[in-house]
């Protein structure tokens, strides 16, 4: 069973930092991209970034472009967000998702995590 | 970005009613349309990709069809269970955009 575990939110201050973790278990991690989704409160759901199975390609939303960076550790089954520059408009759940195929390219996201909560404020 | 317009945003309904959401998108995306179901406090689930494809697991209530930019999601008789929220996605062009949701309530 594909189990995905987020780690790591919590409340920041505006400007401050926060690095998601995400651990896959249940499936060949190094062969999946992953993903970053997010719903602030009230709203829909806005996809965030990606990075392919082996790591060397992603891409990021404009609104978090500069400021947040994704990653993975194929040797440990981790996914990983870091978030720099926290603004309050990215409180949110931070769900990671796991792609269908294996590059950012993605057909639809086939499992999630249950999510963790970034709030951001002073 | 592509944008994605669902409606209606929420829908009051009865067990064993059949409903319908409709999903446009602002250019074509072929069939690179998904829906999502969505509980509070739980993981989102996958119920069709491809516009009309069911993922393995989900019950055959739901249907999905469309191409270009206008899609449907049908579930043809309501259960219970199926009281959440649902959100088409397409997966033609990053970033990958949702639309706003559709929130099926109990009448």
């Amino acid at each position: 069973e594909v189990q995905l575990l987020e780690s790591g939110g919590g409340l920041v201050q505006p400007g401050g930092s926060l690095r998601l973790s995400c651990a896959a278990s249940g499936f060949s991690f190094s062969n999946y991209a992953m993903s970053w989704v997010r719903q602030a409160p009230g709203k829909g759901l806005e996809d965030v970034s990606a990075i392919r199975d082996s790591g060397d390609d992603s891409y990021y939303a404009d609104s978090i472009k500069g400021r947040f960076t994704i990653s993975r550790d194929n040797s440990r089954n981790t996914l990983y967000l870091q978030m720099n520059s926290l603004r309050a408009e990215d409180t949110a759940v931070y769900y990671c998702a796991k792609s269908r195929g294996a590059t950012v390219n993605t057909n639809y996201f086939d499992s999630w995590g249950q999510g963790t909560l970034v709030t951001v404020s002073s | 970005d592509i944008q994605m317009t669902q409606s209606p945003s929420s829908l009051s309904a009865s067990v064993g009613d059949r409903v319908t959401i409709t999903c446009r998108a602002s250019q074509t995306i072929s069939s690179y349309l998904n829906w999502y179901q969505h509980k509070p406090g739980k993981a989102p689930k996958v119920l069709i990709y491809a516009a009309s494809s069911l993922q393995g697991g989900v019950p055959s209530r739901f249907s999905g069809s469309g191409s270009g930019t206008d899609f449907t999601l049908t579930i043809s008789s309501l259960q219970p269970e199926d009281f959440a929220t649902y959100y088409c996605q397409q997966t033609y062009s990053t970033p990958y955009t949702f639309g706003q949701g559709t929130t099926l309530e109990i009448k």
